[in-house]
């Protein structure tokens, strides 16, 4: 079966630089969530979509950006890198309310 | 805000043995409650999903129960195995679907 699909699975970034990181959800899923876990963490919300459009906002810095597109495949664009960016940023994706998520194996960012 | 504790923090099991891991939620209007593994450094794989209207959900050697109204889950792992080390994490949604994530339960089953 499809699963959720995250690009890339590493990316190392120097500090002030800027980082895209991709999601492709299920087929047919119409909802993409992004979750940042640091070390020893659980994961925190980041930011949702619902149809192409924002939907549900949480603890996303403002240097911090996503999208979701026509294809329903998600960006999260990340600028002005700092040391404690450097976290597992997970990609889900659900088919509708009470269907639980499905999660990506998480893109590592390591920022130098 | 809705808050998620798992209890323990960590447990270490001989081989075999039956166990169980406890989550507690503080808002018990939740649509449904999921149960995840996390290898370290690796992504999250749902175990199991259980409705609000459900009770139980059994998958295989892990069987989960629901108590809403008392704000609790409970994930029971029988006969563990080695390959069941890992952190346990049950997670539920607010009304716009967002995860609030426990603490998680970080397994050791020694051969």
């Amino acid at each position: 079966a499809a699963g959720v699909i995250q690009s890339p699975r590493h990316l190392i970034k120097e500090k002030r630089e800027t980082a895209t990181l991709k999601c492709y959800p299920i087929p047919r899923h119409d909802t993409v969530y992004w979750y940042q876990q640091g070390p020893g963490q659980d994961p925190q919300f980041l930011i949702s979509f619902y149809e192409k459009m924002q939907s549900d906002k949480g603890s996303i810095p403002d240097r911090f950006s996503a999208q979701q597109f026509s294809d329903y495949h998600s960006e999260l664009n990340m600028s002005s890198l700092e040391l404690g960016d450097s976290a597992l940023y997970f990609c889900a994706s659900s088919m509708d309310r009470g269907y639980g998520y499905t999660f990506g194996s998480g893109t590592r960012l390591t920022v130098v | 805000k809705q808050e998620v504790t798992q209890i323990p923090a960590a447990l270490s099991v001989p081989e075999g043995e039956n166990l169980v891991l406890n989550c507690s939620f503080t808002d018990s209007a939740i649509y449904n409650l999921q149960w995840f593994r996390q290898d370290p450094g690796k992504g999250l794989t749902s175990l199991l999903l259980i409705q609000s209207s459900q009770r139980e959900q059994t998958s295989g050697r892990l069987n989960a129960s629901l108590d809403k109204s008392s704000g609790r889950s409970t994930l029971y792992i029988a006969a563990s195995q080695p390959g069941d080390s890992a952190t346990y994490l049950c997670a539920v949604p607010n009304t716009g679907n967002q995860f609030y994530f426990g603490t998680g339960t970080s397994l050791t089953v020694i051969p």
